[in-house]
């Protein structure tokens, strides 16, 4: 089974400064997807960040990177020029690559101030 | 494109009822996955249909069951309500072995037991 760890509960950041927000996870798999989902106040889980556990290279999004560290097993999520509209909760979040669709395991998740 | 549509956005129960709620996946998929996401908490896999059979199941009792129709929406429904049932429930859609295009989440369904 898979599990996975966001061991801060809550951070908060000035507008325009970068933050970074922490996931560990555990599996046995060697080929598997990992995300950051945003979820603000109006429920909605938003896909913010995906990287395949197969590429070397971190993911961009615009303001948002990651730090993926395969051996540690470590998913960091980097905002850049943080702004008050990334005030949400964030999800980490593992999912195996299979052939057909699989489930998403989720992490306790981190709740993101951005202080004006 | 419609997205990923539940109803009802809220709902009050009293221990002991029964409940229904409905997921209409996004335009062009055909799998459904409903989680459970209890407040301050991340989302916890209930199950997921395809083909209108269940396909992969969490760890959640025997009383939340599902369905899923022909035109792919589908159905959770959970017996017995117990005050720990209070949680929202959020469906997401995707397409079968197209595992490097994510989930598509609706809004969610606020349950509450009374």
């Amino acid at each position: 089974a898979q599990t996975v760890t966001q061991s801060q509960p809550e951070m908060s950041v000035q507008e325009a400064e970068t933050v970074t927000l922490s996931c560990t996870y555990d599996t046995s798999e060697n080929n598997y997807y990992l995300f950051w989902y945003k979820q603000p106040p109006s429920r909605q889980m938003i896909l913010v960040i995906r990287q395949e556990a197969y590429k070397q290279q971190n993911a961009t999004e615009n303001r948002f990177s990651v730090n993926f560290q395969k051996a540690a097993k470590s998913f960091s999520l980097k905002i850049s020029d943080s702004q008050l509209g990334d005030t949400a909760m964030y999800f980490c979040a593992f999912m195996k690559q299979t052939g057909a669709n699989s489930k998403l395991t989720f992490g306790k998740g981190i709740t993101l101030s951005v202080r004006p | 494109d419609a997205g990923v549509t539940q109803s009802p956005t809220h709902l009050i129960k009293t221990r002991g009822q029964q409940v229904t709620l409905r997921c209409s996946p996004k335009s062009g998929h055909d799998t459904v996955s409903w989680y459970q996401q209890a407040l301050g908490q991340g989302p916890q896999f209930i199950f997921q249909y395809y083909e209108e059979e269940e396909r992969q199941r969490g760890n959640f009792p025997d009383r939340f069951s599902g369905h899923q129709f022909p035109n792919y929406s589908s159905e959770l429904n959970v017996n017995a309500l117990l005050l720990g049932d209070s949680a929202l429930y959020l469906c997401a859609s995707s397409l079968v072995g197209r595992t490097n295009q994510p989930q598509h989440f609706g809004d969610g369904t606020r349950l509450s037991i009374l």
